[in-house]
């Protein structure tokens, strides 16, 4: 059974810091591109992140360049996002997504992440 | 403000067909394929379609998808009450380098 299990999320102040965590099992994790994708309250879903299977490539929204840096570990399965500079605007639960264009498409429950003061 | 332009919602009675448009340009529709979603609030999303008319395995043949040029359509046959939900296109920002997803459709059956 495919698994992504995210963690890390909470309330956060503004201009602080968190880790996102996504614990992964059930596939074939160092052969995926694996993303965050992200919905703030009443909002649709927003792309964040993806990074290549070894690594290599990262790609990020524009509105979170310089702020946030997503990396995995393949020996652990497990992809991170690390957020600083957060914004309230950031709020919002945070998917982590198993190749985002399929056909294996896999995605996590989600954690959310509240900016506030 | 969306790259890609869904509208915000369809409906239509139980059994009945509606349509989702998505309309982008040539730097993602018009340059890579199109991917769908249906997705519940507080739940995960799901792909419903992939490379414009692909269903991965287990989406019933009530769904498709299709496209030309610049715009995809999403198609739901049979509607049921479970099919509820906000659906999303998303596919590929050359010119952006980046994901990117429309606005998303709140899908009811009325």
């Amino acid at each position: 059974e495919v698994q992504l299990v995210e963690s890390g999320g909470g309330l956060v102040q503004p201009g602080g810091s968190l880790r996102l965590s996504c614990a992964t099992s059930g596939f074939t994790f160092s052969t995926y591109w694996m993303s965050w994708v992200r919905q703030a309250p009443g909002k649709g879903l927003e792309w964040v992140a993806t990074i290549k299977q070894d690594g290599s490539e990262m790609y990020y929204v524009d509105s979170v360049k310089g702020r946030f840096t997503i990396s995995r570990d393949n020996a652990k399965n497990s992809l991170y996002l690390q957020m600083s500079s957060l914004r309230a605007e950031d709020t919002a639960v945070f998917y982590c997504v198993g190749k985002i264009r399929g056909p294996d498409s896999y995605w996590g429950q989600g954690t959310l992440v509240t900016v506030s003061s | 403000q969306s790259v890609l332009t869904q509208p915000p919602s369809v409906s239509a009675a139980p059994g009945q067909k509606v349509t989702i448009s998505c309309s982008g340009s040539s730097s993602n529709i018009g340059n890579d394929f199109v991917s769908w979603y249906r997705h519940l609030p507080g739940t995960a999303p799901k792909l419903l379609i992939y490379e414009n008319n692909k269903r991965p395995s287990g989406i019933p043949d009530r769904f498709s998808g299709s496209k030309s040029g610049t715009s995809a359509t999403l198609g739901i046959t049979g509607l049921q009450t479970g099919d509820e939900a906000d659906y999303y296109c998303g596919t590929w920002d050359s010119s952006l380098s980046a994901w990117v997803f429309g606005g998303g459709t709140k899908v009811t059956v009325l």
